[in-house]
């Protein structure tokens, strides 16, 4: 694998689910970022994780939950979704906070 | 406060056809300047980046990008466009003073016409 990945590519789930979606960069990269991205709407941030620790949370609502066990993976865990929450999730790296970025190809999400 | 524009939400220009895709920046200090572009269903990807020094920028696929101090601009261009340019196009600023602040403009979607 090369770049950025994310997994699962698409989800469906209900308000009451609680699932994961999972970022792996293999840039060697020091830095990751989750991003939402709804329709008509500008690209939000909503968390930075540089030398694995969290140093930006854009308001994001408590039920998305980041995880980053190490520099390579990412994780966010989602409970009790809303279905405005429905959005592609992108994720990103880059090495240092103020460089360009490498993102994956999202994940793109249901909730019912 | 910071902020990016993209004053042109679509943009519609004939295949062979010159491009020019407009970013405007508010910061009080010259920040780092990057163009990324974004096919349907993908993530974005790089096309080039203004650090410092010449204010003209060669990026991939043929786009190049002018930073214009006077102006807060970073105009994306390329001079023949092709169907496969057809993307949305995003422009993203991030602070080189104070704490982190990466922000994107909201995209510029670009329809090429055959």
């Amino acid at each position: 694998e090369t770049g950025v990945t994310q997994t699962p590519r698409h989800l469906v789930m209900g308000m009451t689910n609680k699932k994961s979606l999972k970022c792996e960069q293999h840039l060697g990269h020091n830095a990751m970022y989750w991003y939402k991205q709804s329709a008509k709407k500008p690209l939000e941030l909503m968390f930075v994780y540089s030398l694995e620790e969290r140093v930006e949370n854009n308001s994001v609502p408590s039920r998305f939950s980041p995880e980053c066990p190490n520099s390579s993976h990412l994780f966010l865990h989602l409970h009790t979704l809303q279905p405005e929450d429905s959005a592609l999730y992108l994720c990103a790296s880059s090495q240092g906070v103020d460089s360009e970025q490498y993102f994956g190809p999202g994940t793109r999400l249901t909730v019912t | 406060a910071q902020s990016v524009t993209q004053p042109d939400i679509h943009i519609t220009v004939s295949e062979g056809a010159s491009l020019e895709l407009r970013c405007n920046y508010s910061y009080g200090a010259t920040p780092y300047l990057f163009w990324y572009v974004q096919s349907p269903g993908q993530g974005l990807q790089l096309l080039l980046k203004y650090f410092s020094g010449d204010t003209l920028v060669q990026g991939i696929k043929g786009f190049e990008a002018e930073f214009k101090r006077s102006q807060s601009s970073f105009n994306l261009r390329k001079p023949s466009v092709h169907w496969s340019d057809a993307a949305e196009y995003f422009c993203a600023v991030v602070s080189t003073s104070g704490t982190y602040k990466y922000i994107f403009g909201t995209g510029t979607r670009l329809k090429v016409l055959a």
